[in-house]
């Protein structure tokens, strides 16, 4: 099984900072390498998929990067509205399973 | 639009079983995978099961193989998960989700819990 490693575990950060979270892969997942939102209470929201691709009604601040072992998620500018905690999943593995990393908390500095 | 809704959670004993359902609407529900993902209170998300287009592909995550069952009723646009032999630690949020890798769209999760 492919282990999914986040960091950091939590982030504090004021509004319009830029912010980066990393995700690393036990082995190369290649692209498939998915970021999703979660705020408290929701169901996850797909923000990327395939390292990079913006998922529709994802806003340009949100860019993916990386591929192999090693993803970036950017927040260009962090809005209200952003602090959530965030995912990565890989989906190389044939068959299943999809790993998810243990996820990052952007939280209010 | 495309909409997701999880039914069938509650409070279950140990050993005990219980079936999840998952009613799709706003899409060609024939035309997605479908996967069941689970979340622990707290804690993050764990893939638990995915079923292909048509049904003939399923997969389990190891902690739920011989336990769990995935099915889905494209007529009825309908995702099923017959869970068995539960345990404690498969307490959780279950959510449906379209997709084979990338989970598009979310339902908004069903709460199991296994407690005596």
């Amino acid at each position: 099984e492919i282990v999914m490693t986040q960091s950091p575990a939590t982030l504090s950060v004021s509004p319009g900072e830029r912010v980066t979270l990393s995700c690393r892969a036990s082995q190369s997942v290649k692209r498939s390498l998915v970021w999703y939102q979660q705020k408290p209470g929701q169901a996850p929201r797909l923000l990327i998929y395939d390292a990079s691709t913006r998922a529709t009604g994802v806003p340009a601040r949100f860019s993916g990067s990386g591929s192999g072992t090693e993803f970036i998620l950017t927040i260009s500018s962090l809005q209200s509205e952003d602090f959530a905690v965030y995912y990565c999943q890989q989906y190389n593995s044939w068959p299943p399973p999809w790993t998810f990393g243990q996820g990052t908390k952007v939280d209010f500095k | 639009q495309v909409h997701l809704e999880e039914s069938g959670g509650g409070l279950v004993k140990p050993g005990g079983s219980l079936r999840l359902s998952c009613a799709a609407s706003g899409f060609t529900f024939s035309d997605h995978f479908m996967s069941w993902i689970r979340q622990a209170p707290g804690k993050g998300l764990e893939w638990v099961a995915y079923i292909s287009r048509s049904g003939d592909s399923r997969h389990y995550a190891d902690s739920v193989t011989g336990r769990f069952t995935i099915s889905r009723d494209n007529a009825k646009n309908s995702l099923d998960l017959q869970m068995d032999t539960l345990r404690v630690d498969d307490t959780a949020i279950y959510y449906c989700a379209t997709g084979e890798g990338t989970l598009t769209h979310w339902g908004q999760g069903t709460l199991v819990i296994v407690s005596s």
